[in-house]
């Protein structure tokens, strides 16, 4: 069974550019899930799929970032225009069921802003 | 704010010997706790989940929690150098993790 993909596995962009991060998930698993780590910090939650609706996008910094999960399968994350302080690794998971119930990771794409 | 609490070490333990990672949470609503080791440049891999209050044993690996104590560890016996990684413990009340910072462990051969 593959495991949780993402891709770009790196990317370097300028302040101000636009940048879309995307994810496949395990295949079957309808809650899908979007986390950040920045430099020296936790891994924080950015927002939670159900198939193809969101539900809860609580911890998006701000509306530069807009993430969708057409058909209920991949999700893209896309950051437009990014700033410096949206340097970090990304990371997407996801888990069969919701709930309390274990969440799988992906490698996470590094995005650097210069 | 809710927060999980993890030394960031490094914890170095000899070869053979049991590693003992510690987390504290701070939202008495958790219910699901996690345990995860990550690679550097690779993604969190899960090791341990548990709901309850006591042990839960596989393998080399058992978690324990303790609710009244807001306390969760992951034990390691028969360390290996390919334990050498970071750590990471979170906790949810519902879907959403909230992860410490992790703990960096090194298994020394």
């Amino acid at each position: 069974e593959a495991g949780v993909t993402q891709f770009p596995s790196h990317s370097v962009i300028e302040k101000g550019q636009t940048v879309t991060l995307r994810c496949d998930p395990i295949s079957g698993h309808d809650n899908l899930y979007w986390y950040r780590r920045v430099m020296g910090k936790e891994i924080k939650f950015l927002l939670h799929f159900v198939k193809e609706s969101k539900q809860d996008e609580s911890g998006m910094p701000n509306n530069r970032f807009l993430a969708e999960r057409t058909g209920g399968t991949y999700s893209t994350l896309k950051v437009q225009p990014a700033e410096l302080e949206d340097s970090g690794v990304y990371f997407c998971a996801s888990s069969q069921e919701g709930g309390g119930q274990p969440q799988h990771f992906g490698d996470g794409t590094r995005l650097s802003i210069l | 704010q809710k927060e999980v609490e993890q030394n960031s070490g490094p914890l170095s333990v000899p070869e053979g010997a049991i590693a003992s990672l510690n987390c504290t949470y701070s939202d008495r609503g958790s219910q699901s706790f996690f345990w995860y080791r990550q690679y550097s440049g690779k993604s969190p891999e899960l090791i341990m989940f548990i709901y309850s209050n006591g042990d839960k044993e596989d393998g080399r690996f058992t978690a324990q929690l303790n609710k009244a104590s807001q306390y969760v560890s992951l034990l390691i016996r028969d360390s290996q150098p390919s334990d050498s990684a970071t750590y990471l413990c979170a906790s949810a009340a519902t879907y959403k993790y909230i992860f410490g910072t992790g703990t960096r462990l090194k298994v020394l051969a």
